[in-house]
């Protein structure tokens, strides 16, 4: 599969637990993204990163959340201490190039907090 | 952070009809202009995309049309299909230009 693979597909967290989610980007493809797309809304960028560095993290929250892209590996969006308002879809999607360009996205995962 | 409107939130259109979906953006540091499909439970895939060294770009059914005084690009697609139904979003480059904007949707119904 030479896609943008996301794992878990759908992961369920009580309040307070962590999630952890995993991007394997496309085959060739060194910059990954990751948005957040909340029910009966667009896709909201979080943080740009290349291997080993955040580019751009302008629409992470600054609580909580932390993203790695680490040099070997998938990257990881973690989300510590889960809040019910964290149930959402979340997708990564990687380039070839930089974000000035052609993003393809994964299949997301679903995160559900109790 | 650089706001996409996007217009209509649904449409819905009968078999062999043109669908028409309007975005409008703000300033961006970069000209780039995707429009993306997304069906229930899947992610977004890249439909068509211009870069507005031209006003027009055309892949099959699909038209991306572009009016860069205006800020505004629109989606045509020809001759829509049931199996055109889905949710399609615009996205615009964010103030940095590394990542994007995305419209809040139009969800398309087709009918036979």
């Amino acid at each position: 599969n030479a896609g943008v693979m996301q794992n878990p597909r759908h992961l369920v967290r009580r309040r307070g637990q962590e999630a952890r989610l995993r991007c394997s980007p496309m085959k060739g493809h060194s910059h990954v993204y990751w948005y957040r797309q909340l029910p009966e809304e667009g896709l909201k960028f979080m943080v740009y990163l290349q291997k080993e560095n955040i580019i751009d993290e302008s629409g992470m929250p600054k609580e909580r959340f932390s993203a790695e892209f680490p040099k070997e590996g998938p990257s990881i969006l973690r989300i510590q201490q889960v809040v019910r308002g964290d149930s959402a879809a979340y997708f990564c999607a990687s380039s070839a190039g930089t974000g000035r360009g052609e993003q393809f996205f994964g299949p997301g995962t679903r995160l559900t907090v109790l | 952070q650089q706001q996409v409107k996007q217009s209509p939130q649904s449409l819905i259109v009968q078999k062999g009809g043109i669908s028409i979906i309007n975005c409008a953006y703000e300033n961006t540091a970069f000209d780039y202009f995707p429009w993306y499909q997304q069906f229930p439970g899947k992610g977004p895939a890249l439909l068509i995309a211009i870069r507005p060294d031209v006003s027009e770009k055309k892949e099959g059914r699909f038209t991306i049309s572009f009016n860069k005084s205006a800020k505004q690009f629109s989606l045509h697609i020809m001759d829509s299909q049931p199996g055109d139904s889905a949710t399609y979003f615009c996205a615009a480059p964010t103030d940095s230009g590394y990542a994007l904007n995305f419209g809040k949707g139009t969800s398309l119904l087709v009918t036979p």
